[in-house]
């Protein structure tokens, strides 16, 4: 069965950090770009940040720049992000998914991990 | 940075047809693609490519894309239906930017 499975969502205070993960199974993952989208409560969709299949390409959103880092290690078939510093604003539930290579869409999903910063 | 534009709210009697737009400049010229998502759920992708549909998606659901407009049609309507449905594409100045999401409501 192809799945995503996300963890490392919890409560953590502003300033903080966390780090999420996503496991991979069911497909070959190295042959997927894999990225990371939020949802706020309540709000849609937005893009987080990408990485390509050998990681020589990464992309982040203006709003998480310089505060988060996307990794992946195709050994594990996991996928990470790296939260600093983290803001209320960053409260969101975080989804993995994998863009289909000749789609261009993000075909396969997990069922999020959810972050909230609070004091 | 590249904005896509969708309706807060459809609305579509049992049996008809629905049509979510996503407005963007020169959408045409990209690739659109569709999820659907219901309450407590994850997002499913539903079209990829303006109009392509992945396995075991209804044929009722089509997409189109042209100038500043592109569109996903949900004809012979259902209950199953409703959801939040977003439009997304790559730009890029933006990478990857997703409409508001529309919810659909079938009366």
């Amino acid at each position: 069965e192809v799945q995503l499975v996300e963890s490392g969502g919890g409560l953590v205070q502003p300033g903080r950090s966390l780090r999420l993960s996503c496991a991979a199974s069911g497909f070959t993952f190295d042959d997927y770009a894999m990225h990371w989208v939020r949802q706020a409560p309540g709000k849609g969709l937005e893009w987080v940040s990408g990485i390509s299949w050998n990681s020589g390409s990464i992309g982040y959103a203006d709003s998480v720049k310089g505060r988060f880092t996307i990794s992946r290690d195709n050994a594990k078939n996991s996928l990470y992000l790296q939260m600093n510093s983290l803001r209320a604003e960053d409260t969101a539930l975080y989804y993995c998914a994998s863009r289909e290579p000749l789609w261009g869409a993000f075909d396969i999903w997990g069922q999020g991990t959810m972050v909230t910063v609070s004091s | 940075s590249y904005e896509l534009t969708q309706p807060l709210s459809v609305s579509v009697a049992l049996g008809q047809t629905a049509r979510i737009t996503c407005g963007g400049n020169n959408i045409g010229s990209k690739n659109v693609h569709w999820y659907q998502q219901k309450p407590g759920q994850a997002p499913v992708l539903v079209i990829y490519r303006d109009s392509n549909r992945p396995s075991g998606i209804p044929e009722r659901f089509s997409g189109s894309n042209s100038g500043n407009t592109a569109t996903l049609t949900i004809s012979r309507a259902q209950a199953g239906d409703e959801a939040d449905y977003y439009c997304q594409v790559w730009d890029s100045s933006t990478a990857d930017v997703f409409g508001g999401g529309t919810k659909l409501t079938v009366l």
